[in-house]
């Protein structure tokens, strides 16, 4: 089946560790997006791909780091250095930019810090 | 600006309509959308409204969109209980990215 998969649903980190959240998507899409959602607020982009080998902040990218080294994959890490980093993590795809493009969405990641 | 606004709540009893609401204020907004997103879950793209349109029809649901006052509604008629979840309203504010609001969290009650 043609989707976007997150994991792991859900993670706990303690203060001062990095952690990495996996996004995976056998789409064939060329643009990759990561998004935080919190509680009462609309969707923040932190990064996004619009290729293999590049990629740019969003809204709120600091604390956050990305790779984006296949087509499929764009992990996100979330390091100590994020001052807030407990919220849910949503990944989307898209064919491309502009018009009606569609983004897809994985099912997200909840991260919680212990 | 690219803030979009949406009122936080409404409760619908089962069979009615629903009106969800929502503000933006990108003048050169293209395309506007709706989102459909249910506990614990990604969001599903519902529907989308180019901004030369006035009205879009799908099934159930009815988009709304008056560009003059920035003010885009989404009603779905006879509302089920499959309908609870958390709608988002979108505004394109370019290529690659899109500007949520906070999400309307539809109850529907029996």
């Amino acid at each position: 089946d043609g989707g976007i998969t997150q994991s792991p649903k859900y993670l706990f980190r303690k203060e001062g560790q990095n952690v990495t959240l996996s996004c995976e998507q056998n789409l064939n899409h060329d643009a990759m997006y990561w998004y935080r959602q919190d509680p009462g607020q609309g969707l923040r982009l932190i990064y996004y791909s619009q290729i293999v080998n590049d990629f740019q902040k969003g809204d709120i990218a600091e604390g956050y780091s990305v790779s984006r080294e296949k087509k499929e994959s764009f992990p996100l890490t979330v390091t100590s250095a994020q001052k807030n980093p407990t919220a849910f993590y949503l990944c989307a795809s898209s064919m491309g930019g502009g018009g009606a493009t569609e983004a897809f969405f994985g099912q997200g990641t909840r991260l919680t810090v212990v | 600006g690219e803030d979009v606004e949406q009122s936080l709540f409404l409760s619908v009893r089962e069979g009615d309509s629903s009106v969800i609401n929502c503000t933006y204020t990108d003048s050169s907004s293209t395309y506007l959308y709706w989102y459909k997103q249910e506990p614990g879950a990604g969001l599903q793209l519902l529907t989308y409204i180019f901004s030369n349109m006035d009205m879009k029809q799908d099934q159930r649901l009815t988009v709304l969109l008056n560009k003059k006052d920035k003010h885009l509604s989404l009603r779905i008629a006879d509302t089920q209980t499959g309908d609870s979840a958390i709608y988002f309203c979108a505004d394109r504010v370019n290529d690659y990215k899109l500007s949520f609001g906070a999400g309307t969290t539809v109850t529907v009650r029996a």
